[in-house]
């Protein structure tokens, strides 16, 4: 079956970057999309961006232009979300979604990550 | 970038009663990429409808998706308790491969 597990909760100090990690089982890895989203503390699922696994090639939100990395390595089916320059208002679980291209949505969610920025 | 703007931002139903969620576009969007999601807490997002109206693997018929244009809508025929969660719809903006959500509505118990 389909899984998308996450690297662990972190805590970072504000200024610096996190680097959450999103490893795939169950198909292949490059034939969809992974996509990153976020939910801050009280507030709704806000959009980071999206990654082509085969060829790399990456799309942020312009709110996150700048900020956010995403990467991955194929060999272990994993990809990667960096956010840099955290602040407080980074704190937040952060989720990476596999991306339907047949139904356009978001089929299938890693388990979150907790990202706590404080000093 | 499109905004979606979600009414109500909460909804206070009992079991057995009928839930109505709106989702408002910015601008026109395509059916084909507009999708509804329920999200609980402690829990991962769950699709439950995509192209505006067609049901998720598992999701139960009790879940129904309609509208066009600007203006979309969900609608849980008869509330279970575990429908008591924080629903979002979402786009996708084909030209700019861009993609929102909304504000949520909470549908709470009454």
């Amino acid at each position: 079956q389909v899984q998308l597990v996450q690297s662990g909760a972190d805590v970072k100090e504000p200024g610096a970057s996190v680097k959450v990690s999103c490893t795939a089982s169950g198909y292949t890895f490059t034939s969809h999309g992974i996509n990153w989203v976020r939910q801050a503390t009280g507030q709704g699922l806000e959009w980071m961006g999206w990654m082509n696994p085969n060829t790399g090639e990456t799309m942020s939100a312009p709110k996150f232009q700048g900020r956010v990395t995403m990467s991955r390595r194929t060999s272990i089916s994993t990809a990667y979300m960096e956010l840099s320059g955290l602040r407080s208002d980074d704190t937040a679980v952060y989720y990476c979604a596999r991306w339907d291209g047949t139904s356009c949505d978001f089929d299938y969610w890693g388990q979150g990550t907790l990202v706590t920025v404080s000093s | 970038e499109i905004v979606l703007t979600q009414s109500p931002g909460t909804l206070s139903l009992s079991p057995g009663e009928r839930a109505t969620l709106s989702c408002r576009a910015s601008q026109s969007i395509s059916r084909t990429y507009l999708a509804w999601y329920q999200h609980k807490p402690g829990q991962a997002p769950r699709v439950l409808m995509y192209g505006a109206s067609n049901r998720a693997t598992g999701i139960p018929d009790r879940f129904s998706g309609s509208g066009s244009g600007t203006d979309f809508t969900l609608t849980i025929s008869t509330l279970e308790p575990e429908d008591f969660a924080v629903y979002y719809c979402q786009q996708f903006h084909s030209p700019s491969r861009l993609i929102t959500f909304g504000q949520g509505t909470r549908l709470d118990i009454k």
